[in-house]
């Protein structure tokens, strides 16, 4: 059954500190990629996604993303933490493109210290 | 653009009570409409979805159901609330296919005590 996994539930980094947040799917197809972010109180921003092509794709408020087929993995990147990146940070795999169902991961918390 | 209404905030009720969880749209038409839950511990879970009024379909089996009286407007509902339906639960909306344009709205937290 297709799957995301976020195996860290919470992350505390340094302001100006560099980001890694992982993420790891299991589906058979070629996978729709997505990350969202959920500040406190707001609803789910879509940071980015990977349909096809570069594997390297770059999103909004500076972070980048790189697929990796042979991992099975979407790890969120960003060089520079800000103390506004403070949120929760969702992976997601999208099932049937003409439905826009998604399947979701458990969410990385991220706090940043100034 | 897309404006989703997504109404209480938070809510606290008690176990054996009824809930109504009401979603509305502005700035489209024809949407498909989904209800999502993220329990503690747990990712957000597809629990219903619908690609027109009165269509429903739902994800798991569980103590809730859906329903889309209007084009616009998704309600999520149940008769007697469990322990068990605690959760944060999230209404989203997009345009027919293509994930491009799926946006979410800002939450209920429920507590069922």
């Amino acid at each position: 059954a297709q799957s995301v996994t976020q195996p860290d539930i919470h992350i505390t980094v340094s302001e100006g500190a560099s980001l890694e947040l992982r993420c790891n799917y299991s589906y058979g197809a070629t996978p729709y990629l997505f990350w969202y972010v959920q500040s406190p109180g707001q609803g789910l921003q879509l940071l980015l996604k990977y349909f096809s092509g570069d594997t390297l794709v770059q999103g909004i408020k500076g972070f980048e993303a790189e697929f990796k087929r042979s991992q099975s993995s979407f790890n969120l990147r960003k060089p520079s933490v800000h103390w506004s990146d403070a949120a929760e940070y969702f992976c997601a795999v999208g099932l049937s493109y003409n439905t826009d169902k998604l399947i979701f991961g458990t969410g990385t918390r991220l706090q940043v210290f100034p | 653009s897309q404006t989703i209404h997504q109404w209480p905030a938070t809510l606290v009720q008690p176990v054996g009570s009824p809930l109504s969880l009401e979603c509305t749209v502005e700035g489209t038409s024809n949407p498909n409409l989904y209800w999502y839950r993220q329990a503690a511990g747990r990712g957000l879970q597809l629990l219903f979805y619908s690609v027109g009024i009165g269509q429903i379909s739902s994800e798991v089996p569980q103590n809730l159901s859906a329903s889309r009286p209007q084009d616009r407007q998704f309600i999520l509902s149940s008769k007697k609330l469990l322990l068990s339906d605690s959760g944060f639960y999230l209404c989203a909306c997009s345009q027919t296919g293509g994930f491009e344009k799926l946006f979410f709205g800002s939450g209920t937290q429920l507590s069922v005590l």
